[in-house]
């Protein structure tokens, strides 16, 4: 079955710095990859997706990239704000499959 | 607000106690989930349905069961609850069947087990 791996497990960056966050899969028939952000005592927010027909997808200062040769995927967060200070899982699925979820990025913006 | 409901949002119970967490949508998603996260775990599929009447076992499925009687209910049972059940429960729904869809998570169920 499909395996997600999230690097790094905790990030800290300063405000206004850029972070990134990569997820690698092992199933190649996966072609969906959505990321998700969780604030403490709530459920995760999902807040960007690819799908396997597009190589880049972003939304103001969060962006995704996706190398389906090399089976990884990335979160990009330009300028970051302490309000970005979260944990962040990357998901994958093949659509006959269950969403697959990497075990998190706890990312720490420091003003 | 639209969105998932989840009760009771934490629980102390007694092991070999059974008890029902709650799950209710009102986006009419066929399809819904639930997860269980643990520290250093991420969020591990229980059990699943895509649709009214149907459910599936995810990765980690043992001692929980599910129902779905309607399209808005999804609730989990432990028959007999263990300290490894221990844990945050989350439920999510997503639009259609097909699991290519975005899933909306509602803010969970904080139990511990003693």
């Amino acid at each position: 079955g499909e395996n997600v791996e999230q690097h790094p497990s905790t990030l800290s960056v300063q405000e206004g710095d850029s972070a990134v966050i990569k997820c690698t899969y092992s199933d190649s028939a996966s072609n969906y990859f959505p990321w998700y952000k969780q604030e403490l005592g709530k459920g995760p927010q999902l807040i960007i997706d690819i799908r396997s027909n597009v190589g880049e997808k972003k939304d103001q200062r969060i962006a995704v990239t996706l190398n389906k040769t090399a089976k990884h995927f990335s979160l990009h967060i330009t300028e970051t704000q302490p309000e970005d200070s979260a944990v962040y899982f990357c998901a994958a699925s093949s659509g006959n499959t269950p969403l697959v979820f990497g075990k998190g990025t706890r990312l720490s913006v420091i003003a | 607000i639209a969105g998932i409901t989840q009760a009771p949002t934490s629980q102390i119970l007694a092991a070999g106690r059974r008890m029902t967490l709650r799950c209710t949508q009102d986006m009419r998603h066929n399809a819904m989930y639930w997860y269980r996260q643990d520290l250093g775990l991420g969020l591990r599929l229980i059990h699943y349905s895509n649709t009214a009447g149907t459910t599936g076992k995810g990765e980690v499925p043992d001692g929980y069961s599910v129902s779905r009687a309607n399209t808005d209910d999804f609730p989990l049972t432990l028959a007999s609850a263990v300290p490894s059940q221990t844990s945050v429960y989350f439920c999510a729904s997503s639009e259609g069947g097909g699991r290519n869809q975005p899933q909306h998570f509602g803010d969970g169920t904080r139990l511990s087990i003693l």
